[in-house]
């Protein structure tokens, strides 16, 4: 079955330090891997995308993410947070036998001062 | 920079009325869809509309629901009778061609069936 696991529903870190969101993904065949991420009481907008291109994808506001075949992920990291990252972060892969986005359950991001 | 609109922001209605939520896609995209986020809940696939037909639904997506593209512009979804369970966050997104191609969504609107 097609799905999408993010280990952690809340992650809290300190101004400054690393940022780790993680995501699984199911499947024999590598999909179309994306970050959404959701200010409070807004939209989704993509952070970055992975297409088979590059394994290390870099995207917006500092953030990356990388292709791990062997362990079906692709977690997302920045290496020094900031107040404004604060918000719920989606990982959400596409297949390539459906037009649908898969999203996962979402990991809320606390920035403690 | 083009952008998905949707209108309204926020919409409240009585159980059994039926509402219309309106979304203008990005100009040159060819595939819309609909989403819906539950309070609190993950944002769930609903319907993809391509060629002006529905190319791939979900089980949520039920004879209650209908999709449309009336004109060159707007893509609507109606509810035609509305459950207190539909009440939830809908966002629209399109997306230019292809399946590897992101989606870019609209900023939702709030539905409250009361």
């Amino acid at each position: 079955a097609q799905s999408v696991t993010q280990l952690g529903s809340h992650v809290s870190v300190s101004e400054g330090a690393l940022v780790l969101l993680r995501c699984n993904y199911s499947s024999s065949v590598p999909p179309y891997l994306f970050w959404y991420v959701q200010y409070p009481n807004q939209g989704l907008q993509l952070l970055l995308k992975y297409t088979s291109a590059a394994t290390l994808v870099k995207g917006i506001n500092g953030f990356e993410a990388e292709f791990k075949k062997s362990e079906t992920s692709f977690h997302l990291t920045k290496p020094s947070a900031h107040m404004s990252d604060a918000a719920e972060y989606f990982c959400a892969p596409l297949y390539s036998s459906a037009s649908k986005i898969i999203f996962g359950s979402g990991t809320r991001l606390s920035i403690r001062p | 920079e083009p952008e998905v609109t949707q209108t309204p922001s926020h919409q409240v209605t009585q159980m059994g009325q039926e509402v219309i939520l309106r979304c203008v896609p990005i100009s040159n995209h060819l595939y819309f869809y609909w989403y819906r986020q539950i309070l609190g809940q993950k944002v769930e696939f609903l319907v993809s509309f391509y060629n002006n037909e529905i190319s791939e639904k979900s089980e949520i997506f039920d004879d209650q629901f209908s999709v449309e593209r009336p004109d060159g512009s707007n893509f609507t979804l109606k509810i035609r009778s509305t459950k207190l369970e539909d009440s939830a966050m809908y966002f629209c997104a399109s997306s230019e061609e292809g399946v590897a191609y992101e989606q870019y969504f609209g900023p939702g609107t709030r539905l409250t069936v009361t």
